[in-house]
């Protein structure tokens, strides 16, 4: 069974500086893998996705995520935050089939001004 | 657009009891899935059903069922309720074009269980 893991429950970083969320997989095959956020009373909103091809991937907020196949890692980046990006991250991998997405236990982002 | 829409947004029910929950996927999405969400984890996967029909069913008890309506909406079940069931329900859908794997998430309905 597929797993993911991320190893910061909370990441403080200071606005305008730049931010690295990790994300590690377990799964036999090739995944497909997934980052979302959730904004306090919010659902999750998509940021990214990688299926296959380029292992950098750009998101939306000007996020991108990198795919490493040797370290069953999906990192998430992005060069310079905002306080706007505070909120819980999740990173998920599809096993395939019909079963829905395992998510990791999230990473709390906070924004220090 | 709309996006995936969910009611009710909260709810307070007693052990015991029996809940449904109800989501409308984005128009046009023919798949429709359920998360649970406890506090302070990330979702975990109860249900996904296409076309009408249940896909695929995640390691909860038999207490938790739901079904897929014609127009795609979708309810989601709780039967004899549990204070562990108290959760983040949230509802995701995926397009029509055969793909289950870009999921969109409605804002969850909150169950409190007492």
């Amino acid at each position: 069974a597929q797993s993911v893991t991320q190893p910061d429950i909370h990441i403080t970083v200071s606005e305008g500086a730049s931010l690295e969320l990790r994300c590690n997989y377990s799964y036999g095959a090739t995944p497909y893998l997934f980052w979302y956020v959730q904004s306090p009373g919010q659902g999750l909103q998509l940021l990214l996705k990688y299926f296959s091809g380029d292992t950098l991937v750009q998101g939306i907020k000007g996020f991108e995520a990198e795919f490493k196949r040797s370290q069953s890692s999906f990192n998430l980046r992005k060069p310079s935050v905002h306080w706007s990006d505070a909120a819980e991250y999740f990173c998920a991998v599809l096993g395939g089939g019909a079963d829905g997405l395992t998510f990791g236990k999230g990473t709390h982002l906070i924004i220090q001004p | 657009d709309a996006g995936v829409t969910q009611s009710p947004t909260h709810l307070i029910k007693t052990r015991g009891q029996q809940v449904t929950l109800r989501c409308s996927p984005i128009s046009g999405h023919k798949s429709v899935s359920w998360y649970q969400q406890v506090l302070g984890q990330g979702p975990q996967f109860i249900f996904q059903y296409y076309e009408k029909e249940e896909r695929g069913r995640g390691n909860f008890p038999d207490r938790f069922s739901a079904r897929q309506f014609p127009n795609y909406s979708s309810e989601l079940n709780v039967n004899a309720l549990l204070l562990g069931d108290s959760a983040l329900y949230l509802c995701a859908s995926s397009s029509n074009r055969g793909t289950f794997y870009e999921q969109y998430f409605g804002p969850g309905t909150r169950l409190t269980v007492t």
